[in-house]
């Protein structure tokens, strides 16, 4: 199970960080993603953590604006998401990675909206 | 970016219909195609892993096939729950990239 949390309203240029706790599965030994939905329209794969963290990839939409990060002492995922813009407003799902590919996903959680707006 | 080309975009049919659904790479990915099902309020769920295996707990009625650039999915016998909007996913290269989607309602 994947439980997001930190969504909200926040204004353009402004900081939000999102959590996703996982349970019921050895959240340590999997790479993990952030998925992103816009109202009513497609996905996009935000960002990728391999299980040890020594590796993270970002969609070049948010790169070096958005941070990746995992506690696995705490089973948590993290999103640091800096300056933000309206097009960053979405439901962001964190995903569970399966183990042969480091761009598939098995399952999400229920989402957290961010609106960045005005 | 590798560009994933879904259709139709929605289609229309009944319980029991089979339905299958197309997805064009905009290069030759060998088997790197995922399917995924998503319902109203949910996120995506794997349905399909490297264009033909069924992910476990998915119902033998959901299929994948192809290799290449041309991939498709198909659901025979739908089924009242299976009625949600269905992406295939390139895994191939980064950035991953999906299809725009296809909606599948209740006719």
């Amino acid at each position: 199970q994947l439980v997001e949390s930190g969504g909200g309203v926040v204004q353009p240029g402004g900081s939000l960080t999102l959590s996703c706790v996982a349970s019921e599965f050895p959240f340590s030994g999997y790479g993990m993603h952030w998925v992103r939905q816009a109202p009513d329209k497609g996905l996009e794969r935000v960002a990728f953590i391999r299980f040890d963290g020594t590796y993270k990839i970002y969609a070049d939409s948010v790169k070096g604006r958005f941070t990746i990060s995992r506690d696995n002492s705490k089973n948590t995922l993290h999103l640091q998401m800096n300056s933000l813009r309206p097009e960053d407003s979405a439901v962001y799902y964190c995903a569970k990675g399966v183990p042969w590919n480091d761009h598939c996903f098995d399952y999400c959680g229920q989402g957290t909206l961010v609106t960045v707006s005005a | 970016d590798i560009q994933m080309t879904q259709s139709p975009s929605s289609l229309s049919a009944s319980v029991g219909d089979s339905i299958t659904i197309t997805c064009r790479a905009s290069q030759r990915i060998s088997s790197y195609v995922n399917w995924y099902q998503q319902k109203a309020g949910k996120g995506p769920k794997l349905l399909i892993y490297f264009a033909s295996n069924l992910q476990s707990g998915v119902p033998s009625r959901f299929s994948g096939r192809g290799s290449g650039t041309d991939f498709t999915l198909t659901i025979s016998s739908l089924q009242a729950e299976d009625f949600a909007t269905y992406y295939c996913q390139q895994s191939w290269s980064s950035p991953p990239t999906f299809g725009h989607g296809t909606m599948v309602e209740i006719k």
